[in-house]
């Protein structure tokens, strides 16, 4: 099965610095690899996703995303956090190479701090 | 606003009860999913339908069932419910117009809160 890992927990940024949340990926074949945010008490929101080309993807709200295959990562970035990016950012993968099977394998999920 | 709408948004029920969880995707997609969003198990896939037809089961207990109507509106039963399915349940939904390989992006709703006393 694919899979990905969010190696931490909690990312705590200064508003106006940089952000970037990590994941790392374990795929058979082509990473079809996407971030979503989730803010209190909502569904996930989708800010980008990578299939192939590029590996700067550009998403939502001012996100990005760089894919590095030699390293296994599709982390999330931001060049000035602002206070309302707080929230929980969830890293998946297409989680299976069956014809029609589109399920999707979640991170266990970042909660992002932006201190104001 | 993701498009995808779920009803409802709050259930609060009894273990040993049944519940059934309703979800109407976007506008013009022919899949959906259902996913468990739970403090211990992270958010794990359950099942996914197109076009009313079962494409992929996940960690869905027997429990549970869910179908796909010829609205493409999609229904996720609970039944005998235990204190560890209070969750919050999502569902979403893509286009997946060809039915096969697929990099579609799911939109997801905005969840149902499950708890059961």
């Amino acid at each position: 099965a694919q899979s990905v890992a969010q190696p931490e927990d909690q990312v705590n940024v200064a508003e106006g610095n940089p952000l970037t949340v990590k994941c790392t990926y374990s795929v058979s074949g082509n990473p079809y690899l996407f971030w979503y945010v989730q803010y209190p008490n909502r569904g996930l929101q989708f800010l980008l996703k990578y299939i192939t080309g590029d590996n700067l993807v550009k998403g939502s709200y001012g996100f990005e995303a760089e894919f590095n295959k030699s390293q296994t990562s599709f982390h999330l970035k931001k060049p000035s956090a602002l206070v309302s990016d707080s929230a929980l950012y969830f890293c998946a993968v297409r989680d299976s190479l069956l014809y029609g099977n589109n399920r999707l394998a979640f991170g266990k999920g970042n909660q992002v701090v932006v201190i104001p | 606003d993701s498009g995808v709408t779920q009803t409802p948004k709050h259930l609060i029920t009894a273990t040993g009860q049944r519940v059934t969880l309703r979800c109407s995707p976007r506008s013009g997609d022919l899949s959906v999913y259902w996913y468990q969003q739970s403090l211990d198990q992270g958010l794990q896939f359950l099942i996914q339908y197109y076009n009313g037809e079962e494409r992929a089961k996940g960690n869905i207990l027997e429990r549970f069932s869910a179908q796909q109507f010829p609205d493409l509106h999609s229904e996720l039963n609970l039944s005998s419910l235990e204190l560890g399915d209070s969750a919050l349940y999502f569902c979403a939904s893509s286009t997946l117009t060809s039915g096969g390989t697929s990099t579609d992006t799911q939109y997801f709703g905005p969840g149902t809160r499950l708890t059961v006393l």
